[in-house]
């Protein structure tokens, strides 16, 4: 069974700063996708970022960039420029494919950002 | 139309009651999900709808019943609940086909508290 562990429960950065948050995973899958979605206090869940296991290439949305390390099994979400509307419930989420349609949630990091 | 709406936000019910949950969504996605989610944790899955067939049930006690009358919208049907069920119930759907690999839109949940 797939395990996905965020070890930092709680995160806090200051505004315009950067801040990494970890993940990482244990799976026997060669084939696989991983994702970091974003909780704010509007409780809607919204994908930030995938990254498919297959491309060596680290996937990047504007301020938002992973650090995939896959013999690590360790899947990192860096956020540049941090803006006051990062603050939000992440969590980081794996998908090995098939029929089964369950995505394994880590329990997330709780991100501050102090103005 | 890139959401899912979900109604009512918030809902207080007796053990006695029986209340529905509604979601739906435009977005011609043929797979449709409820989760539940505790504060603080990850939202686990319930159910899956698949093409208005029940994909997946995830051991879910018989006094939570879904339904997908059509393909656009989703209920809950609650009915006997017990104080831990109170929680954050989640809807949302993917493309059939891309599926989870690729993004799941989540709606902003029911807020549902138990007496």
């Amino acid at each position: 069974a797939q395990t996905v562990t965020q070890s930092q429960p709680e995160m806090s950065v200051q505004e315009a700063e950067t801040v990494t948050l970890s993940c990482t995973y244990d799976t026997s899958e060669s084939d696989y996708y991983l994702f970091w979605y974003k909780q704010p206090p509007s409780r809607q869940m919204i994908l930030v970022i995938r990254q498919e296991a297959y491309k060596q290439q680290n996937a990047t949305e504007n301020r938002f960039s992973v650090n995939f390390q896959k013999a690590a099994k360790s899947f990192s979400l860096k956020i540049s420029d941090s803006q006051l509307g990062d603050a939000a419930m992440y969590f980081c989420a794996f998908y090995s494919g098939g029929s089964n349609y369950k995505l394994t949630f880590g329990k997330g990091t709780l991100l501050t950002v102090n103005p | 139309d890139t959401e899912v709406t979900q109604t009512p936000k918030h809902l207080v019910m007796g053990m006695t009651n029986k209340k529905s949950l509604k979601c739906e969504q435009h977005m011609g996605h043929r797979a449709m999900y409820w989760y539940k989610q505790k504060a603080k944790k990850p939202p686990e899955l319930m159910f899956v709808y698949s093409y208005e067939k029940l994909s997946i049930n995830e051991s879910v006690p018989s006094r939570f019943s879904p339904e997908c009358p059509n393909s656009s919208l989703l209920n809950l049907h609650l009915h006997a609940l017990q104080p831990e069920d109170s929680a954050l119930y989640l809807c949302a759907s993917s493309l059939e086909g891309a599926g989870v690999q690729e993004k799941l839109f989540f709606g902003s949940g029911t807020q549902l508290s138990v007496l």
